[in-house]
């Protein structure tokens, strides 16, 4: 069974404490790995695709990273508004569908 | 205008009643999805489709039933709402170009309470 396994359930930083979040996961045959935003209430956004391992991609503090066997999303220096859920979810090969983590909730103090 | 649409945005009924959360999008994304979300437990696929004439189960379709109107219109029903399908429903859309990892985009949800 496909698995996806996010931590810290949740963090707590103070603004410009740079941190990782991390996304672990069991599956077979990975064609792609997702990073989504989610504010509370909200639908979740559309950060990042990684499609291999060794990938990396940045958008202003976040920048994602892909192994064979976890992903991280880096965030620099964060602020307030960084504050949010972020949901992994990976896309197996053959069957077309996406696998959620839980979320890590991340709270950026002042 | 958002690309993704969902409509009601909140719903409060009661059990036995039947409900339809309706999702619209100008995507032009031939993939729909929905999608329910409980706190703890994450987001977990009901329905989805990947043309007009297909239609397949997720995860936790009991209870659900869908309708594929249209390319841009795909709705979700619940026949008879039961205290526990309260939750966030999601749609969602992807491109689903042959041998491209499409990614999903996300309406802005529906908040159901079934009292």
């Amino acid at each position: 069974e496909d698995q996806v396994t996010q931590s810290p359930e949740a963090l707590r930083l103070q603004e410009g404490e740079s941190s990782s979040l991390n996304c672990s996961y069991t599956v077979s045959g990975l064609r792609g790995l997702f990073w989504y935003r989610q504010d509370p209430g909200k639908g979740p956004e559309f950060l990042f695709t990684l499609y291999s391992a060794g990938e990396e991609k940045e958008k202003e503090r976040l920048k994602a990273t892909l192994t064979k066997k976890e992903s991280f999303l880096h965030i620099t220096a964060p602020k307030p508004e960084d504050s949010a859920t972020y949901l992994c979810a990976v896309l197996v090969g053959g069957y077309q569908k996406v696998t959620f983590g839980t979320g890590t909730k991340l709270q950026v103090i002042p | 205008d958002a690309d993704v649409t969902q409509t009601p945005r909140n719903r409060i009924t009661k059990t036995g009643k039947r409900i339809m959360l309706e999702c619209s999008q100008t995507k032009g994304h031939d993939r729909m999805y929905w999608y329910r979300q409980d706190p703890g437990l994450g987001l977990r696929l009901i329905y989805y489709s990947f043309d007009v004439k297909d239609i397949n189960k997720g995860e936790i379709s009991d209870g659900y039933s869908v309708s594929r109107q249209a390319q841009a219109k795909f709705s979700l029903s619940l026949e008879s709402a039961i205290p526990n399908q309260t939750a966030l429903y999601f749609c969602a859309t992807s491109g689903g170009l042959a041998g491209v990892t499409d990614t999903q985009y996300f309406g802005p949800g529906t908040r159901l309470t079934v009292l």
